[in-house]
């Protein structure tokens, strides 16, 4: 069982659509957990960070956080497609462990 | 931009050969963690520096190996260059502190390629 994982997908929508990203883990003794966007060719970008169960919001970014099931989600409100890349999840208990990514692609 | 930056960009090697890779601190940041980052893969953790001391190591033969200076910039350092050893390189910065969550920025990267 890998660490962190996600969907690969790709994952497609809509320009203005919701884009909802999903991410298990299988430490539960993972503190934090983030949301990383990566460009194609780029470095990982944080967007989103969250340890507390429940949700977080910025912007048009939205975290959920459920620890009893080992699972965090993020969320991208009105896509865009600025919004096209790859979203990391990456949990840490001392050091940071990274899934392989979700790719997003939003359509105009 | 996240003050992190990173030498060279790009690189060849061929099997066998040693290679030094750098990285410069984004200001007021102690911490610095290495990672391996393959085609279509998520970063993988190396290793991380704290203090100019090895703080944590991921999965890596030891022929990886780091520094990291009292002006907390770092190297990695890899000897005995593999062809899987072909990828991109992250350093990331951090402030590790017993008040605040640490959050890790990354560098623009080093792409090494082993031929």
């Amino acid at each position: 069982q890998k660490e962190v994982e996600q969907n690969s997908g790709p994952l497609s929508v809509p320009e203005g659509a919701i884009a909802s990203l999903n991410c298990t883990y299988s430490d539960r003794g993972s503190q934090s957990f983030f949301w990383y966007r990566q460009y194609s060719g780029k470095s990982p970008e944080l967007i989103m960070f969250i340890y507390s169960n429940g949700d977080k919001e910025d912007g048009r970014f939205t975290a959920q956080l459920n620890k009893a099931s080992q699972y965090v989600s993020l969320l991208i409100r009105d896509s865009q497609p600025s919004d096209s890349a790859t979203y990391l999840c990456a949990v840490t208990r001392g050091d940071m462990r990274f899934g392989a990514g979700t790719r997003l692609t939003v359509k105009p | 931009e996240t003050g992190v930056t990173q030498s060279p960009t790009h690189l060849i090697k061929t099997r066998g050969q040693q290679v030094t890779l750098r990285c410069s601190s984004q200001s007021g940041h102690n911490t610095v963690s290495w990672y391996q980052q393959a085609l279509g893969q998520g970063p993988q953790f190396i290793f991380q520096y704290y203090r100019e001391e090895e703080n944590g190591r991921g999965n890596f033969p030891p022929r990886f190996s780091g520094l990291q200076f009292p002006n907390y910039s770092s190297e990695l350092n890899v000897n005995a260059l593999e062809l899987d050893d072909s990828a991109l390189y992250l350093c990331a910065s951090s402030l590790r502190d017993s008040q605040s969550l640490s959050l890790q920025y990354f560098g623009a990267g080093t792409r090494l390629s082993v031929l």
